[in-house]
């Protein structure tokens, strides 16, 4: 069964503007991460936040992850036409590591 | 050097046919998966591998056997397929907590 679930489904901005996505899950996780998936390609790790974590930032990314509340954001700032993918949240238990849908993000120059 | 590798990239076959699809990581991870992207782009796991031992099996027909022949390989072999199996199908390692994915299968069945 599915884990995480994106919210929106796809988002189309500005280059230059910021992009948020967000992922909702429903059992208790280890960690969460945000993979990204290129036009058919397979995906790619972008960042990991801990249980025990509230906000990480790598580059112009920033994730949130809010337990009590089962969510996580992804904010890609200053984007760019090449930031055009998919973004997907992967919830990781115990024993496994499971995907939503993911936000399909276009970026337009 | 690719660090998982996926082949065939396209596989293009006839309902009943049985078909396998291969993965090899020179990572050197303990851990291997398969994982199946629909049209609408779930991707949704399959099995997982530990060092040859299966670990994970969700609920996959058992027309699909994944096949470790050691820790570096995972193929997946799939008997009598069937339209629904059209899909992309991922194989990834794990490594660091984080996946590796190959670049994908796309298997189309007609």
């Amino acid at each position: 069964s599915q884990q995480g679930e994106e919210d929106p489904q796809a988002l189309s901005i500005q280059e230059g503007e910021n992009a948020t996505m967000n992922c909702s899950y429903k059992t208790s996780i280890n960690n969460l991460q945000w993979y990204r998936q290129n036009s058919g390609r397979g995906l790619v790790h972008l960042i990991l936040i801990r249980s025990n974590e509230r906000e990480k930032h790598s580059g112009r990314l920033r994730v949130t992850l809010d337990t009590s509340k089962k969510s996580s954001s992804l904010l890609i700032t200053a984007s760019r036409a090449a930031d055009t993918a998919s973004y997907f949240c992967a919830t990781v238990g115990d024993n496994d590591m499971r995907f939503g849908a993911g936000t399909r993000l276009t970026v337009k120059p | 050097d690719t660090a998982v590798s996926q082949t065939p990239k396209y596989l293009v076959t006839q309902m009943g046919n049985d078909k396998s699809i291969k993965c090899e990581q020179n990572l050197g991870h303990d851990t291997m998966y398969w994982y199946k992207q629909d049209s609408k782009k779930f991707l949704k796991i399959m099995f997982s591998y530990n060092n040859k031992e299966l670990i994970i099996n969700e609920t996959v027909p058992n027309r699909f056997s994944p096949k470790s022949p050691d820790k570096a390989h995972l193929n997946l072999h799939i008997n009598s397929l069937e339209l629904g199996d059209s899909a992309v199908y991922f194989c990834a390692s794990e490594g660091n907590e984080k996946l590796f994915f190959g670049s994908g299968t796309q298997l189309s069945v007609l």
